[in-house]
C-alpha cells in the first residue's frame, strides 16, 4: 500500500533556531500534501496544503512566514519551522493524495515528528 | 461549515465488550468519510473508509462502520474489543478529490482487563 515517511520522528532544537521536517511519498506520486499539527490530547489541525510546484496554501491563523513549506517535487514536503521558540513546541504531521487514484489510496499519513524546542 | 463531530471524549470498555464509537458529519452532499487510529506519539492508520454503495464498511482488525443518512452519523463498531485497542480514535470527512480532510475531536478509548 501507500506509504509515506516523515523524517526526523523527533527533534529537540534551541530557542531561535530553525528546522526542517520531510515527508516523502515513498511509492506514489503524491499530487497533494498536507501539513497538520496535534497539541496533545487533541485533534489534527491542518496548516497548511501544498501542491507540487505551486505555493502552499495556508488555513486561516498560520503564520506562513514563520512554517514555511515547499512541495518541490511530487514525492516530497518539507515543513520548516523558522525562528523556533518554546509554543512552537507539538507533534506535526504530514499526509499525502493523489488525485487520480483518490478513491482507492484515500490519504496516507506520516508517522509525525515530535518537535521541543527548549 | 462542513464538520465532523464525536460525542464522547472518553470511553472505557472491558475486554471483550462489544464497542461503538460515535460520529456525525454536517456537510452539503455526502461526505467520503474515515476512521483512523492513532496510538501515543504515532501517526494515523486507516481503518476503515466510506465513499459510496454499501453502507456498512468492513474495515481492519475487526472493525466496521455503518454509514447512516438519515442520522448523519458513521459510528465505528467492533463486535469484541482487545486490550491493544486501547488508542485514539478519529473521525474524518472529505468533501472529495482528496482536497482537504477534517478531523473530530477524537475519542480515547481505554480498554480494562
Amino acid at each position: 500500500g501507500a506509504v509515506v515517511s516523515q523524517h526526523p520522528s523527533w527533534v529537540i532544537c534551541k530557542s531561535g533556531t530553525s528546522v526542517k521536517i520531510e515527508c516523502r511519498s515513498l511509492d506514489f506520486q503524491a499530487t497533494t500534501m498536507f501539513w497538520y499539527r496535534q497539541f496533545p490530547k487533541q485533534s489534527l489541525m491542518l496548516m497548511a496544503t501544498s501542491n507540487e510546484g505551486s505555493k502552499a496554501t495556508y488555513e486561516q491563523g498560520v503564520e506562513k512566514d514563520k512554517f514555511l513549506i515547499n512541495h518541490a517535487s511530487l514525492t516530497l514536503s518539507t515543513l520548516t519551522v523558522t525562528s523556533a521558540h518554546p509554543e512552537d513546541s507539538s507533534f506535526y504531521i504530514c499526509s499525502a493524495s493523489k488525485r487520480q487514484t483518490f478513491k482507492m489510496g484515500g490519504y496516507t499519513f506520516g508517522s509525525g515528528t515530535r518537535l521541543t524546542v527548549v | 461549515a462542513q464538520s465532523v463531530t464525536q460525542p464522547d471524549i472518553h470511553i472505557t470498555v472491558s475486554e471483550g465488550a462489544s464497542l461503538e464509537l460515535r460520529c456525525n458529519y454536517s456537510y452539503g452532499a455526502t461526505p467520503y468519510l474515515f476512521w483512523y487510529v492513532q496510538s501515543p506519539g504515532q501517526g494515523l492508520q486507516l481503518l476503515l473508509k466510506y465513499f459510496s454503495g454499501d453502507t456498512l464498511v468492513q474495515g481492519i482488525k475487526g472493525f466496521e462502520a455503518e454509514f447512516k443518512r438519515s442520522q448523519s452519523s458513521f459510528n465505528l463498531r467492533k463486535p469484541s474489543v482487545h486490550w491493544s485497542d486501547a488508542a485514539e480514535y478519529f473521525c474524518a470527512g472529505d468533501t472529495g478529490g482528496g482536497n482537504k480532510l477534517t478531523f473530530g475531536t477524537g475519542t480515547q478509548l481505554k480498554v480494562e482487563l
